[in-house]
């Protein structure tokens, strides 16, 4: 079946920057599906960071665009967040999530998430 | 940017007991609207999408209804493994895709 694991390091210094990695099995990330990461702070909700396409497309929360860099490994079959100077505001858990489009947004498979902390 | 807000922050709620979620757009989303389910230290899981259409094995006691800016979900005899929390999610207009700030459902 599809699964989808989160990789990365668990803590990063402020104004550093923090890298993830998906992997993805059951399915190849050259599929018709986008690729999408989404995070959630400790005891807060949703947040939908941005996606990207096999092709290399992406498309940002504007909120982050200016910190955020997303790129797609097609032989690994994996993909991966940037987020530079970071702050605490960054602490939470990433999640990579598959997302099925046409005519629909529906992030239908998740990984586990990650939990990444910012702190000196 | 479209702002979800959802209420109540939280219900509490006995099982076997219906219970009805309230999620509202800041602008009409016409039916492109999603709901998700996150149970204690677990990712969420897709639960209905175009307002009222369940998703692959979610059971019958879950119902969705809205259209434009007011949107329902609602579960007609809570189980046990229902207590979690909510979240809806627009597909309207994006980026961003945003959702709500989630609905928990603990037990009374």
């Amino acid at each position: 079946q599809v699964q989808l694991q989160e990789s990365g390091p668990g803590l990063v210094r402020p104004s550093g920057t923090l890298s993830l990695t998906c992997t993805v099995s059951g399915v190849s990330i050259s599929s018709t599906f986008w690729w999408s990461w989404v995070r959630q702070p400790p005891g807060k909700g949703l947040e939908w960071i941005g996606e990207i396409y096999h092709s290399g497309s992406t498309s940002y929360n504007p909120s982050l665009k200016s910190r955020v860099t997303m790129s797609v490994d097609i032989f690994k079959n994996q993909f991966s967040l940037k987020l530079n100077s970071v702050t605490a505001a960054d602490t939470a858990v990433y999640y990579c999530a598959r997302v099925g489009r046409g005519g629909t947004y529906l992030f239908g498979i998740w990984g586990q998430g990650t939990m990444v902390a910012v702190s000196s | 940017e479209i702002v979800m807000t959802q209420s109540p922050a939280t219900l509490s709620v006995s099982p076997g007991e219906r219970v009805t979620l309230s999620c509202r757009a800041s602008q009409s989303i016409s039916s492109n609207l999603a709901w998700y389910q996150q149970r204690p230290g677990q990712a969420p899981r897709l639960l209905m999408f175009g307002v009222s259409t369940r998703a692959t094995d979610i059971p019958a006691r879950f119902s969705g209804s809205g259209s434009g800016t007011e949107f329902t979900l609602t579960i007609s005899s809570l189980q046990s493994e229902d207590f979690a929390v909510y979240y809806c999610q627009q597909y309207n207009k994006w980026p961003p895709i945003t959702f709500g700030q989630g609905t928990r459902l603990e037990i009374k």
